[in-house]
């Protein structure tokens, strides 16, 4: 099974801010990754798709990059709609895998 | 609009069996693939399985922690999908969520909508 490793697990950032948060994966997984933000009691929501393709509707202060096996979320200027558990996701190869999340908080 | 609504979920005997619902509208069901993920309370995503279209031969794929005893299957003319889990245990306990998705540019297949999940519990 491909292992989604997300860093940090947790982060304090302010509104304003700009954020990055890191996914790596055990293997290649070329570009096929996803992005989504969950909040409390809620469904988790698409952000990003192919690494950094932007979902229709989702700001633009939300960005992606990376390719093979090192990916990153970015938000600029972050929001207090923002706070939130971010997952990245490989479809690449079965089982899917999803990361461990990182919790985005208020400082 | 794409609508993913979850039924079926409760209380549960470990050993026992639970046969949860989704009923899909807003997209055109029978080109699309289905998946079902889970959320142990506080913990993170976990995939669950998937049901291809007709295309595809219905054909499924599992994560190792069911295979073996839950079933995703689907009914094109209701526009539902269905997840049959059989002998049930007390780490299957997670909201579960039915989700569909579409293909990139590439031809790949990733989720982009969910349901609003539905709640299993599997407790003597």
């Amino acid at each position: 099974d491909i292992q989604m490793t997300q860093s940090p697990s947790s982060l304090s950032a302010s509104v304003g801010d700009r954020v990055t948060i890191t996914c790596r994966a055990s293997q290649d997984i070329s570009s096929f990754l996803v992005w989504f933000q969950q909040k409390p009691g809620k469904a988790p929501k698409s952000l990003i798709y192919a690494a950094s393709s932007l979902q229709s509707g989702v700001p633009s202060r939300f960005s992606g990059s990376g390719s093979g096996t090192d990916f990153s979320l970015t938000i600029s200027n972050l929001q207090p709609e923002d706070f939130a558990t971010y997952y990245c996701q490989q479809y690449n190869d079965y089982p899917l895998t999803f990361g461990g999340g990182t919790k985005v908080e208020i400082k | 609009e794409v609508q993913l609504v979850e039924s079926g979920g409760g209380l549960v005997q470990p050993g026992g069996s639970l046969r949860l619902s989704c009923a899909a509208s807003g997209f055109t069901f029978s080109d699309h693939y289905m998946d079902w993920v889970r959320q142990a309370p506080g913990t993170g995503l976990e995939w669950v399985g998937r049901t291809r279209n007709r295309a595809r031969s219905y054909t499924t794929e599992y994560a190792a922690s069911v295979r073996g005893r839950f079933t995703v299957s689907r009914d094109d003319s209701k526009t539902s999908v269905y997840l049959q889990m059989n002998s049930l245990k007390t780490e299957d306990t997670a909201v579960y969520y039915c989700a569909t998705g579409t293909r990139d540019s590439r031809g790949h297949y990733f989720i982009d909508n969910w349901g609003q999940g539905n709640l299993v519990t599997v407790s003597p």
